[in-house]
């Protein structure tokens, strides 16, 4: 079963819009990473946020945390074409580095 | 450094036959993970390893399904005999400090 759940399953901007994902999870974790999936290829990470930490930034990225809640957001500004991909949040585990995926955001940037 | 190499990027093969996927991990890189993505069912993970050990196997599917890891430079995920339900694009991931993963392009995997 997966431990994250991605939401919505796909989204549809223009570029220049800013972009919201959520992933909600269900067991205690480490740390949360986002990767990102272009069509075809493998998967390539994007951002790491522990556990204690609450918010991050990386360039156009911005996540969020809330362990209360057992959810995390990313959020892409002003979006370009080029960050038409699919998006996975994954939640590590245990202490040996377990990391499991959510089903995925399909984001898709129109010019 | 190269990244993850596996191979063979796509793979053909017919039901009953036994296929093995290959993995080089980054080197310095002291995990290993073994992946399979379906539209079905998303990202599974099969099995990992630290130092080349095997920490969790839980995710592999059956009997059918064994990987192995002889040194810190190579793995393998073996299926035999294949099914058609084994189709799947099949990823091997490695990591190192801090705890991001570094993925493969993958193997597309299609038993007829």
């Amino acid at each position: 079963s997966q431990q994250g759940e991605e939401d919505p399953q796909a989204l549809s901007i223009q570029e220049g819009e800013n972009a919201t994902m959520n992933c909600s999870y269900k067991t205690s974790i480490n740390n949360l990473q986002w990767y990102r999936q272009n069509s075809g290829r493998g998967l390539v990470h994007l951002i790491l946020i522990r556990s204690n930490e609450r918010e991050k930034h990386s360039g156009r990225l911005r996540v969020t945390l809330d362990t209360s809640k057992k959810s995390s957001s990313l959020l892409i500004t002003a979006s370009r074409a080029a960050d038409t991909a699919s998006y996975f949040c994954a939640t590590e585990t245990d202490s040996w580095g377990k990391l499991q995926f959510g089903a995925g955001t399909q984001v898709v940037v129109t010019p | 450094d190269a990244g993850v190499i596996q191979s063979p990027r796509h793979e053909v093969t017919e039901m009953g036959q036994e296929v093995t996927l290959r993995c080089k991990p980054i080197s310095g890189h002291d995990y290993l993970f073994w992946y399979r993505q379906t539209m079905m069912r998303g990202l599974e993970l099969l099995i990992y390893f630290n130092n080349n050990v095997p920490i969790d196997d839980s995710g592999m599917p059956e009997d059918r399904f064994s990987a192995k890891m002889p040194n810190a430079s190579f793995s393998t995920l073996k299926i035999q005999p294949s099914e058609p339900r084994d189709s799947a694009v099949y990823f091997c991931a490695s990591r190192g400090d801090p705890s991001l993963l570094f993925f493969g392009s993958g193997t597309q995997l299609s038993v007829l």
